[in-house]
């Protein structure tokens, strides 16, 4: 099946840690994305990926950082110059970043910090 | 710039009721415009989008949306919802920078 996987499900965080979110898709896209999600803020984009080997900000890039080694993968490492850090994020892929192209949304990881 | 306005937080209804979903949006280019489907701790899914042509389009679940340039907006609608259509929506628009651009969402809640 073709699709995308975020791992892990959950995930908490202490002070001062830095987490990384893992994001996988098997659709040969080239676009990678990542947004957050707030209640009652909708999505906002972190990160996007419009190839390997290049990746942009997005509206609130700082306290994350992003690598894109590998076309398949787009990891998000959510650091500890993130004050509020937890939250839903998603992660999405599409076949190219022109703006018509459908986003494909992976499960969702949801951030605690304890 | 782009944005997305979603007036209704929530959208209570009893099934088999029609319901509407609104959606403005202000854009100084030509937009392309989507609404996806969100289910409770699950990631999102395209319901439908439009591109250009027919400004009526058609989606999975019975879903349709009717695009209005001169009124700016682009609103959900399907004659008679079901329980499982209980989630939140979002609209988006795309912008020129080729990213997309969501509402704050709407929750649907269909009552028995």
């Amino acid at each position: 099946d073709g699709g995308i996987t975020q791992s892990p499900k959950y995930l908490f965080r202490k002070e001062g840690q830095n987490v990384t979110l893992s994001c996988e898709q098997n659709l040969n896209h080239d676009a990678m994305y990542w947004y957050r999600q707030d209640p009652g803020q909708g999505l906002r984009l972190i990160y996007y990926s419009q190839i390997v080997n290049d990746f942009q900000k997005g509206d609130i890039a700082e306290g994350y950082s992003v690598s894109r080694e590998k076309k398949e993968s787009f990891p998000l490492t959510v650091t500890s110059a993130q004050k509020n850090p937890t939250a839903f994020y998603l992660c999405a892929s599409s076949t190219s970043s022109a703006r018509q192209e459908t986003q494909y949304f992976g499960p969702g990881t949801r951030l605690l910090v304890l | 710039a782009q944005s997305v306005t979603q007036l209704d937080s929530q959208v209570p209804v009893f099934e088999e009721a029609p319901v509407e979903l609104r959606c403005n949006y202000s854009s100084s280019v030509s937009v392309y415009l989507f609404w996806y489907v969100q289910y409770p701790n699950q990631g999102l899914q395209l319901l439908l989008k439009y591109l250009s042509g027919s400004t009526l389009v058609k989606g999975i679940n019975g879903f349709e949306a009717e695009f209005n340039k001169s009124q700016t907006s682009f609103h959900l609608r399907k004659p008679s919802v079901h329980i499982s259509d209980t989630a939140e929506y979002f609209c988006a628009v795309s912008d020129r920078a080729d990213k997309l651009i969501f509402g704050t969402g709407t929750r649907l809640q269909v009552f028995p």
